[in-house]
C-alpha cells in the first residue's frame, strides 16, 4: 500500500541553525501538507501546497518557515533559524484532490528538538 | 475557525472491556478522520469517515453529519490500544481544506 515517508525520523539542532524535513507524498497525490505537534499537545496546521504555491498557512508559518517541491517527488519543509518553541513532531501529508469528500494521508513525523 | 471537541479527555479501561468516544465540531464538514497516535509519536489512520458508519475489526466509528458529531467505538480493548486517538475535521468552507484537529482522548488499557 502506498505511504508517506519521512526523514530524517529524528533531529537534533542547535537554536539558530536552518534545519530542512524532507517528507516523499504518495506518488499520485498533487496535495500536500505539513502539521506540528508541541510535545503534550494537539496536532496544528502549519500550510497546504499545491501546484507549486501555498494554498493556506496558518498563523504559525511565519517568514522563518518556507516548503518547496524540489523535485517531482519531494516536498520539503524548511526552518531557516530554529527556536527552542520549534521543538515539536513534524508531520507531512498528502491528498489526490481538496474539494469534495478526499482524505488525507500522514507520515510517520519527524521529531525535531532544538537545543 | 471550526472547533472541535473530544470526550473524555482521559480513558482507564480494563483489558476487554468496551468504550466510546465522542468527536463533536462546530460546522459542517467534508472531511473527518479518526487517528491513534502510539506511543513512538506516529498518527496511524483508523477511519477516514465524514458520514456514515464504518467498522475495522474490533473498531467502528459512525459520523452523523447533519448533528456535527462522530463517535468511536473500541470493543474487547487490548492493552495495544492504549495511547491518544485525535479526531480532525476539514470544514465545508476551510480554503484549503486544512485538517483541524481536537485535543484527543488519552486511553489507558490496564491487562
Amino acid at each position: 500500500e502506498p505511504e508517506v515517508t519521512q526523514t530524517p525520523s529524528h533531529q537534533v539542532t542547535q537554536m539558530g541553525q536552518e534545519v530542512i524535513l524532507r517528507c516523499v507524498p504518495i506518488s499520485n497525490h498533487l496535495y500536500f501538507y505539513w502539521y506540528r505537534q508541541i510535545l503534550g499537545q494537539k496536532v496544528e496546521f502549519l500550510v497546504s501546497f499545491y501546484n507549486n504555491e501555498i494554498s493556506e498557512k496558518s498563523e504559525i508559518f511565519d517568514d522563518q518557515f518556507s516548503v518547496e517541491r524540489p523535485d517531482g517527488s519531494n516536498f520539503t519543509l524548511k526552518i531557516r533559524s530554529t527556536k527552542l518553541e520549534d521543538s515539536a513532531m513534524y508531520f507531512c501529508a498528502s491528498s489526490d484532490r481538496q474539494r469534495g469528500p478526499y482524505e488525507q494521508y500522514f507520515g510517520p513525523g519527524t521529531r525535531l528538538t532544538v537545543t | 475557525g471550526i472547533q472541535v471537541e473530544q470526550s473524555p479527555p482521559d480513558l482507564i479501561l480494563q483489558e476487554g472491556a468496551n468504550s466510546t468516544l465522542r468527536c463533536n465540531f462546530s460546522d459542517s464538514v467534508n472531511n473527518l478522520q479518526w487517528f491513534h497516535q502510539n506511543p513512538w509519536g506516529q498518527l496511524i489512520n483508523l477511519f477516514y469517515i465524514p458520514s456514515g458508519t464504518k467498522q475495522n475489526g474490533r473498531l467502528s466509528a459512525t459520523t452523523v453529519a447533519t448533528e456535527r458529531y462522530s463517535l468511536l467505538y473500541i470493543s474487547s480493548s487490548q492493552t495495544t490500544d492504549s495511547g491518544v486517538y485525535f479526531c480532525a475535521v476539514a470544514a465545508f468552507k476551510a480554503a484549503g481544506n486544512k485538517l483541524t484537529f481536537g485535543g484527543g482522548t488519552r486511553v489507558l488499557v490496564k491487562p
